[in-house]
């Protein structure tokens, strides 16, 4: 399966700011995707990303606020903009390989 | 309605018993069903796939796919401590990608 280095793993920042995770895949992948995971629930689809064309949002997530890019087959950008203590959760970003996703290690965020 | 529903739990198990857990779907247009697990402050990790009626066996693990009752199931057999965890039932749409999460079972195996 992929390797896929997501980074940063945590970060605290401050109301207002913004924040840019990285995703890097080992292999060349169409389809990159963006969750959110608030503690002790489920995964929620924010994006679909896919290298040469705008990235695909999910109801309830708007590009203004979590702008996303997607420069070659083998790595994506996720920003989580002017952050509010709502959007404390993990990020995680995953790849479509065979019949399932394979997800990086997630981006633990919090927002004071 | 919940577009895939699994019971939160947590379920207790001794070691060395089987496993169930359960998940319903609302889409009828649903053709592929995952199972994921996820440890504590871990990523998800696929475990299973299946997307036709019957079983499927991978080790101890076996998925069941019921298309007719939207039901898919997990069941893993001699559990052990290391399979405590949260396993999420998942279901792609339609032929499309997008896949949608159950909200996860939580296992406890006790030893």
């Amino acid at each position: 399966s992929a390797v896929i280095s997501q980074k940063p793993s945590r970060d605290i920042c401050q109301r207002g700011t913004s924040l840019t995770i990285q995703c890097q895949v080992d292999s060349q992948v169409t389809m990159m995707f963006w969750y959110r995971q608030q503690p002790g629930q489920s995964l929620t689809l924010i994006a679909t990303a896919n290298q040469g064309s705008e990235a695909t949002y999910e109801s309830g997530f708007v590009i203004d606020k979590f702008p996303i890019s997607r420069p070659n087959l083998t790595f994506s950008t996720l920003t989580v903009s002017n952050m509010s203590p709502e959007d404390s959760s993990i990020y995680l970003c995953s790849v479509q390989e065979g019949f399932g996703q394979y997800f990086g290690a997630g981006t633990r965020l919090s927002v004071l | 309605q919940k577009e895939v529903e699994q019971n939160s739990g947590p379920l207790s198990v001794p070691e060395g018993a089987i496993a169930s857990l359960n998940c319903t779907y609302s889409d009828r247009g649903s053709q592929s069903f995952f199972w994921y697990r996820q440890y504590s402050g871990k990523s998800p990790e696929l475990i299973m796939f299946i997307y036709s009626n019957g079983d499927k066996e991978d080790g101890r693990f076996t998925a069941q796919l019921n298309k007719a009752s939207q039901y898919v199931s997990l069941l893993i057999r001699d559990s052990q401590p290391s399979d405590s965890a949260t396993y999420l039932c998942a279901v792609n749409s339609g032929g499309g990608f997008k896949t949608i999460f159950g909200a996860g079972t939580r296992l406890f195996v006790k030893a």
